[in-house]
């Protein structure tokens, strides 16, 4: 079956605009997870959703970041006034429910502010 | 706050050898850990994922082991091809952190020809 999808796959813009990233998870998947990966740093959390609960945003960097998701479809991460140091590869992930369920990961957005 | 190391930062064997990467953590409690292959400019490809339950798990020529009460877990690749070149990557889920991932810095694989 279809795996998780993101777009765009890459994405530059300039300092200050605003940005969206699209997340389809896995069909059926409650659980969506958002990561982001900065140059020559490991994957840092930024945000989950699992099912109509409260997303646990507590990896999200700064107000400027937001996320929202559909029901149990479509997430978008949203960049507001963007920064150099938002560029980053933000990847998506999604499992059946939250817990002890495998993580299945998108191929990624590739954002450069410049 | 749980922490993940990968010991080495790099790795260089020539084909055909067998190998062992090690990840270790510092919060026992743990609902499962995963181990992934990243390409360069790719995202992660899910390798094996080990509930805190299991002390092992094997898909092909790859073997991960688990001991939880010493916060370590090891892959293991058997006769090491240059396709398997790639950073390998570790990261729990637990308790304190709930179902995010918590990750290691990464092991860069090179298998020489």
């Amino acid at each position: 079956g279809a795996g998780v999808s993101q777009s765009p796959s890459n994405k530059v813009t300039e300092k200050g605009k605003d940005v969206e990233l699209r997340c389809d998870p896995i069909s059926g998947h409650t659980a969506l997870y958002w990561y982001r990966q900065r140059l020559g740093q490991g994957l840092e959390f930024l945000i989950y959703f699992q099912g109509n609960s409260a997303p646990d945003k507590s990896g999200l960097p700064s107000d400027r970041f937001s996320a929202e998701r559909t029901g149990e479809s479509v997430s978008t991460l949203t960049i507001q006034r963007t920064q150099q140091e938002d560029s980053a590869v933000y990847l998506c992930a999604s499992s059946p429910q939250e817990g002890y369920y495998e993580q299945y990961f998108g191929p990624g957005t590739r954002l450069t502010v410049t | 706050k749980q922490e993940v190391t990968q010991i080495p930062a790099a790795l260089s064997v020539p084909e055909g050898e067998n190998l062992v990467l090690n990840c270790s953590f510092t919060d026992s409690a743990i609902y499962n850990l995963q181990w992934f292959r990243q390409d360069p400019g790719k995202g992660l490809t899910s390798l094996l994922l080990i509930q805190s339950s299991q002390r092992e798990q094997t898909s092909g020529r790859l073997n991960a082991s688990l001991d939880k009460s010493s916060g370590r877990s090891t892959l293991y690749i058997a006769a090491s091809q240059p396709g398997d070149s790639a950073t390998y990557l570790c990261a729990v889920s637990g308790w304190a952190s709930g179902s995010r991932l918590t990750f290691g810095e990464g092991t860069q694989l090179t298998v020489n020809p």
